[in-house]
């Protein structure tokens, strides 16, 4: 079946620090990939929408000079949080949509902690 | 205003039992319906897609779609306790890419 690769799986780091976060469709060509924080407790909320080769479409409320995507291959998609701070810890996870098969396949995610 | 909306839970069931997990969603343009699996700090695994009304079957899990009424449903039957964890329902629009979340209701399988 569809396999999302997301890394790194988990990140300890300093505030201040930027982070990347990767996100590969392993076997079908995502020409749109998604991005959710999960903070505690609570269900998924998208971020944004990573379109190849174009700008990405965001989320009323989130910054995209803060959180950066980029998605400049039909299999990569990378975000990154700029400047994080202890706020922005939290579980990140992408997905990619299976154009064939219509679902979102979600990666591992990513559990951040700025500390 | 897209709302997906499902009871929160807990949710618990004996081994063996049928567990029913529902949703309803606002927008009736919604034509696209998943159930996606979350364990506790992981990641959702997709389960279920359903796209027309009805029922859809595999293995121990039956997907309902009402569209008239709005509605979408799970059962599990024979529930497990690695059955246990958080069941997501989400919803897209027609040709969109975007899936709306309800908030989740966690399942209890009780040994």
């Amino acid at each position: 079946g569809a396999v999302v690769s997301q890394h790194p799986s988990r990140v300890i780091c300093k505030s201040g620090t930027s982070v990347k976060i990767e996100c590969r469709s392993l076997d079908f060509q995502a020409t749109t990939m998604f991005w959710y924080r999960q903070f505690p407790k609570q269900s998924l909320m998208l971020m944004a929408t990573s379109n190849e080769g174009s700008k990405a479409t965001y989320e009323q409320g989130v910054e995209k000079d803060k959180f950066l995507i980029n998605h400049a291959s039909l299999t990569l998609s990378t975000l990154t949080v700029t400047s994080a701070h202890p706020e922005d810890s939290s579980f990140y996870i992408c997905s990619a949509r299976d154009p064939i098969n219509q679902p979102q396949h979600f990666g591992d995610g990513t559990r951040l902690s700025i500390l | 205003q897209k709302e997906v909306e499902q009871n929160s839970g807990p949710l618990s069931v004996p081994e063996g039992a049928i567990a029913s997990l529902n949703c309803t969603y606002s927008d009736r343009g919604s034509q696209s319906f998943f159930w996606y699996r979350q364990y506790s700090g992981k990641s959702p695994e997709l389960i279920m897609s359903i796209y027309s009304n009805g029922d859809k079957e595999d293995g121990r899990f039956t997907a309902q779609l009402n569209k008239a009424s709005q509605y979408v449903s799970l059962l599990i039957r024979d529930s497990q306790p690695s059955d246990s964890a958080t069941y997501l329902c989400a919803v897209s629009l027609t040709g969109a890419n975007n899936l709306f979340f309800g908030t989740g209701t966690r399942l209890t399988v009780i040994p």
